[in-house]
């Protein structure tokens, strides 16, 4: 049973504009949510995290909200550039117990056209 | 250098062979992990030592032997594997077991078993 899911396997938008990355997840007791992005060829990479206390937390163009009820989160690039391309990976963890064990989506690759 | 290292990047093994994957970190971290991702498939945790004791072995089968024999160095030692361990075979570090949500990634082994 998937616990961090991201149904879109791929997204393609046009430099400039806004790319918003979907991620859900089921297990009520996740309080901890981050965002990798992996190019070909390398490691993923930290981006950016999002405490269940917060709703919103931004950092330059990347911008991550959460939605508690909905268990939900998203990803937002704006603006969104050529480099941006990548798979980007959502994870979920639960600080308050004794395993901070991170919980990986499949990833979604976004594609941004110049 | 800096970071995660890996070695090989690149790995073709038949069913009977014997061989071992490395992993080096530089960045003073006490943490380290190995990691499987297969392909439509989420990242998958496989060991993690902390201070070179094994903290997790999440069912992984027993042709995969880990060895951390300090914080910086880390081998996944494989036996007798079949094609269906064909996967990215990844190495993380991080701070230590607390801090394990700020991954810090090599870029991979690419593992095929015939």
């Amino acid at each position: 049973d998937q616990q961090v899911k991201q149904n879109s396997p791929s997204l393609s938008v046009q430099e400039g504009r806004i790319s918003i990355l979907n991620c859900d997840y089921t297990n009520s007791m996740f309080d901890y949510f981050l965002w990798y992005k992996k190019y070909p060829a390398e490691g993923p990479t930290f981006l950016i995290s999002i405490s269940s206390i917060k709703d919103k937390n931004e950092d330059g163009r990347f911008t991550v909200f959460l939605n508690k009820s909905a268990k939900h989160l998203s990803l937002h690039i704006v603006p969104s550039q050529p480099g941006d391309s990548a798979v980007y990976f959502c994870a979920a963890s639960r600080r308050g117990g004794s395993n901070y064990k991170l919980t990986f989506g499949k990833g979604t690759l976004l594609t941004v056209n110049p | 250098e800096t970071g995660v290292t890996q070695t090989p990047r690149h790995l073709v093994m038949g069913m009977t062979n014997k061989k071992s994957l490395k992993c080096e970190q530089h960045l003073g971290h006490n943490a380290m992990y190995w990691y499987k991702q297969s392909a439509k498939k989420p990242l998958e945790l496989m060991f993690v030592y902390n201070f070179k004791e094994q903290t997790e072995n999440n069912s992984v089968p027993s042709r995969f032997s880990p060895e951390c024999p300090n914080s910086s160095h880390l081998f996944l030692h494989l036996h007798t594997l079949q094609p269906e361990d064909s996967a990215l075979y990844l190495c993380a570090s991080s701070q230590d077991w607390a801090k394990n949500e700020k991954l810090f990634f090599g870029s991979g082994t690419q593992l095929s078993v015939l």
